[in-house]
């Protein structure tokens, strides 16, 4: 079975401002992690996603991640946000196992993003 | 190309009586998800299709959640008898099916159960 922990329900920031939104998993088996936004009645987008590889991930309007291991952490961050950025953010993981059946994400309860002029 | 689309946007019912979600996923995707988005549960796995089969129901919190796909297509998800816990947003996903691939989400229909 997997959990995510996203530290920070909230997180109000200024314009232009760095970000950093906190997640820790855990996991008895290998996963995929992903990041995905939701604004304001929509549904959920990817933003980012590691499978393998460079622990460093770079994904979509600006947003990175990076993967550790032996923190068992993805934190999500991006250097400067806009007004736009304003969302909420949900982390997730899913099993990478080839013997695990699909792979339905384990959501973490998301971190809301208020972006301030 | 068109998303993953649900419909109603939106349902209001009374308790007791029984609703009926849809889900179109993207022409050519073969796995399917439903999730529940409530305020009390975070975002929850319901149920999972993939191709011919079995469903993985395990994510399903009663016996009166059923879902089904036809035609590898279409999904319904049912629920009878609604209780006022059942107030949430059920999004659906879809994907290509293998394990590492993007999940593409539609914008949920909304139920609220009165």
């Amino acid at each position: 079975a997997q959990s995510v922990t996203q530290l920070d329900s909230q997180v109000p920031v200024f314009e232009e401002a760095p970000v950093e939104l906190r997640c820790n998993y855990s996991s008895s088996v290998s996963v995929y992690l992903f990041w995905y936004v939701q604004y304001p009645n929509q549904g959920l987008q990817l933003l980012l996603k590691y499978l393998s590889g460079s622990t460093l991930v770079k994904g979509i309007n600006g947003f990175e991640a990076e993967f550790n291991k032996s923190q068992t952490s993805f934190h999500l961050r991006k250097p400067s946000v806009h007004i736009s950025d304003t969302a909420e953010y949900f982390c997730a993981v899913s099993p990478s196992s080839i013997k695990a059946a699909g792979n339905k994400l384990t959501f973490g309860g998301g971190t809301r993003v208020l972006v301030k002029p | 190309g068109a998303g993953v689309s649900q419909s109603p946007s939106n349902k209001v019912t009374e308790k007791g009586k029984d609703v009926e979600l849809r889900c179109d996923p993207i022409s050519g995707h073969t796995a399917l998800y439903w999730y529940r988005q409530s305020l009390g549960q975070g975002l929850e796995f319901l149920i999972y299709f993939q191709g011919n089969s079995a469903p993985d129901k395990s994510g399903l919190p009663s016996d009166r959640f059923s879902a089904e796909r036809t035609g590898g297509s279409v999904s319904t998800l049912t629920i009878q008898r609604t209780q006022q816990e059942d107030s949430a947003v059920y999004l659906c996903a879809s994907s290509l099916g293998l394990r590492q691939e993007t999940q593409y989400f539609g914008p949920g229909t909304r139920l609220l159960v009165l």
